[in-house]
């Protein structure tokens, strides 16, 4: 168990929906990454939060936006779902500002249908 | 477990064996290299890293060697256990100034037998 919470853990919408992903980081971690997983893209970083602020932007769709909390939880919102929006989407934690020794939650596995 | 990738790259060894993963990387400015271990239905876990300067790196069971002229990569796990078994993928960044925003390789599924 690393730590890190994630929920739902399955969650199956309709194209055009809109959904949001929760992550817990560790206690006492700063940084929260989220990552998509796809079987024809493998793993992709799409977005870091380091204490509330927006630290680093991989490949994340403009549908797509997260946000950390005061508490250092963070979410994911996903928008005008299309059906190659379906993947796992993986939350991880670290400690500082950047580090590749990242805790990873268990993921949510969404399904666009 | 949830199912990760499909037609993956598969290495099948005996418990007890070495095990030697490869990864071909992309970029020659390159910098720093990661070694992740996915189980069936978990996410990603480091295992461990290796900086550009730098030619071969041991862990606990683990070794990783660079070779920057032909861009490789490998990770070698000594005695094979069959909790070893996960699909393996290398990770690749740039040096400071660059994007330290890592780029995944699509990974190796590795398969331990008792």
């Amino acid at each position: 168990d690393s730590g890190v919470t994630q929920t739902p853990k399955h969650l199956i919408t309709a194209t055009g929906q809109r959904v949001t992903l929760r992550c817990s980081p560790r206690s006492g971690d700063l940084s929260v990454y989220w990552y998509q997983q796809s079987l024809d893209q493998g793993l992709q970083f799409l977005i870091q939060y380091y204490n509330g602020e927006e630290r680093a932007k991989g490949n994340i769709l403009e549908r797509f936006s997260a946000q950390q909390f005061p508490d250092l939880h963070s979410e994911l919102n996903l928008s005008s779902l299309e059906l190659g929006d379906s993947a796992l989407y993986f939350c991880a934690s670290s400690s500082g500002s950047w580090s590749y020794e990242q805790y990873f939650g268990p993921g949510t596995r969404l399904t666009v249908t | 477990g949830e199912s990760v990738g499909l037609h993956l790259p598969t290495l099948s060894v005996q418990e007890g064996d070495n095990s030697i993963i490869n990864c071909a990387y992309s970029n020659s400015a390159s910098d720093y290299f990661i070694w992740y271990k996915q189980e069936s239905g978990k996410g990603p876990q480091f295992i461990i890293d290796i900086r550009s300067n730098m030619d071969k790196r041991q862990g606990q069971r683990v070794t990783v060697l660079l070779n920057k002229t032909v861009k490789h990569l490998s990770l070698q796990i000594a005695a094979t256990q069959p909790g070893d078994s996960a699909v393996y993928f290398c990770a690749e960044s740039l040096p400071p100034g660059g994007s330290y925003i890592p780029t995944f390789g699509r990974g190796t599924s590795l398969i331990v037998h008792p």
